[in-house]
C-alpha cells in the first residue's frame, strides 16, 4: 500500500513570497489533514478535509494560508505571502474516515523563510 | 480535549523494556487514549490507543490505570529503530491535539 506523498520535500523561499505544498494521500482515504510542526514542537493541526469540504480550519491563519482539495483526493496549501515564523514542517496525513483513530503522516516539507 | 503530560526524554538500553509515562487527570469518559511517535525527520506514526482495558499489538502495550487518569506506554524489547519522540494524546474520534511528547533514546 503506497503511503501518502508529499513535495517538494524541501523549500526554501524568501519573506513575502508564496510558496504551495502538494499532499496525496493514501487511495481511498476520505479524511486528510495538513499540520504545521515548528522546531522541538508537536504536529498542529491547520485544516482538516472530509473528501472535498472542510471539517476544521480554525487554527489556519486564514489572511495568509489558504487550502484546497479538489475532486476529494490531492490537496494543495499554499502560503501567500511567507513570512518568518511560518519557517516549520508542513505534514499531510490520511485517515479513511473523519472519525478513524489512525491517522497516516507523510514525510512531510521543510519549509525555511529566509 | 484533556490536556496530558509526558517527561520530556528518557533513556532505555536495547533490548530493555521501554516504559513511557503519561498523566491525563482531565480525561473525560468518551476520550481515549493514543500513542503516536515520530522518528527523526518522518511523519508521526500511530502505534496503539485504548479506552478503558489494557491494549496489546505487534508494536507495544498500553496500560491505562483504573481510573484513567495515567497510561504507559511498553515497548517489551527495545531497538535502536525505537528511538523517537512518542506523543501521548487524549481525544474522542476527532482531532489530535499533539503536545511536545517524550524523546526516548534508545542506546547500544
Amino acid at each position: 500500500e503506497a503511503g501518502v506523498a508529499q513535495s517538494p520535500r524541501y523549500k526554501i523561499i524568501e519573506k513575502r513570497q508564496s510558496v504551495a505544498f502538494w499532499c496525496n494521500p493514501i487511495s481511498g482515504h476520505a479524511t486528510l489533514y495538513w499540520y504545521q510542526q515548528i522546531l522541538g514542537q508537536g504536529p498542529k493541526l491547520l485544516i482538516q478535509f472530509q473528501n472535498n469540504g472542510v471539517v476544521d480550519d480554525s487554527q489556519l491563519p486564514k489572511d495568509r494560508f489558504s487550502a484546497e482539495r479538489l475532486k476529494g483526493v490531492d490537496s494543495t496549501l499554499k502560503i501567500q505571502p511567507a513570512k518568518l515564523e511560518d519557517s516549520a514542517v508542513y505534514l499531510c496525513a490520511s485517515s479513511l474516515a473523519s472519525l478513524s483513530y489512525e491517522q497516516y503522516f507523510g514525510p512531510g516539507t521543510r519549509l525555511t523563510v529566509t | 480535549d484533556a490536556k496530558t503530560t509526558q517527561p520530556p526524554s528518557m533513556d532505555c538500553a536495547e533490548g530493555r523494556a521501554a516504559n513511557l509515562p503519561c498523566n491525563h487527570s482531565t480525561i473525560s469518559g468518551n476520550e481515549y487514549v493514543y500513542w503516536y511517535r515520530q522518528i527523526h525527520s518522518q511523519g508521526p506514526q500511530y502505534i496503539i490507543h485504548g479506552l478503558k482495558n489494557n491494549e496489546t499489538n505487534e508494536m507495544a502495550s498500553l496500560i491505562i490505570t483504573e481510573d484513567r487518569k495515567s497510561s504507559t506506554l511498553i515497548l517489551p524489547h527495545a531497538t535502536l529503530r525505537d528511538t523517537a519522540v512518542y506523543y501521548c494524546i487524549v481525544s474522542g474520534y476527532s482531532t489530535l491535539t499533539f503536545g511536545k511528547g517524550t524523546m526516548l533514546l534508545v542506546s547500544p
